[in-house]
């Protein structure tokens, strides 16, 4: 089924490990972006990107970083994991940047750092 | 800077009864509103939009949501509520400089039958 796909869908980390959180997306969106959410705080973007090769910060970007070489994949990468980083962690894609065609988002990932 | 904002945390209905989730916004110029609605477990999904023209905006599984200038609002509604509708609703609008939707923090759904 066309959609975006996240994995793993559970991850558990100690406190310094690095990890990357896989996105990818089968419908040729131009537009894809990380998030993350707490609770009671919503969720909160970490980066996003408007088409390969491009790339920009969020609210939250400290303490991950991402690129996006195809179209199809957009990867998180966490480089020094603390407890802080302990969330739900959403990709979402749209075909337009305002999202004013909805975005489509990911099942998660569920991530602790001990 | 662009925001929404969820005044309840949690809203109780009784099954059959008319629903109601308040969502107020901040933005200047004329304002992209959405409703995503979220299942235990599972990402967002979108449920409806206001870009322009008509205030009264229909959506997925019966939703509807009435954008009121005035007021700021952007109130998710139902007439009847289920069972089934229970789950976590996200007001979201433009970020500044376009470039991604920022959320409110939540209201969680609980229908009791």
């Amino acid at each position: 089924n066309a959609g975006v796909t996240q994995t793993p869908k559970f991850q558990v980390l100690k406190t310094g490990q690095s990890m990357t959180l896989q996105c990818a997306q089968d419908m040729n969106h131009e537009y894809m972006s990380w998030y993350r959410q707490d609770p009671g705080m919503g969720l909160r973007l970490i980066h996003y990107s408007v088409g390969a090769g491009i790339t920009d910060q969020g609210e939250v970007p400290n303490g991950y970083n991402v690129s996006r070489s195809t179209t199809e994949d957009f990867p998180l990468r966490l480089l020094s994991a603390a407890p802080s980083q302990t969330s739900v962690y959403f990709c979402a894609s749209s075909p337009h940047e305002t999202g004013a065609y909805g975005y489509t988002f990911g099942s998660g990932t569920r991530l602790t750092v001990v | 800077a662009q925001s929404v904002a969820q005044p309840e945390d949690q809203v109780n209905v009784a099954e059959g009864n008319p629903l109601t989730v308040k969502c107020t916004y901040s933005v200047s110029g004329n304002p992209y509103l959405f409703w995503y609605v979220q299942y235990p477990n599972r990402g967002l999904q979108f449920l409806l939009k206001y870009i322009t023209g008509d205030n009264l905006v229909k959506g997925s599984y019966g939703f509807e949501a009435e954008f009121n200038k005035s007021q700021t609002s952007f109130h998710l509604k139902k007439p009847s509520a289920l069972v089934s509708d229970s789950a976590l609703y996200f007001c979201a609008t433009r970020r500044g400089g376009r470039r991604a939707l920022t959320f409110g923090s939540g209201t969680r759904l609980q229908v009791q039958p």
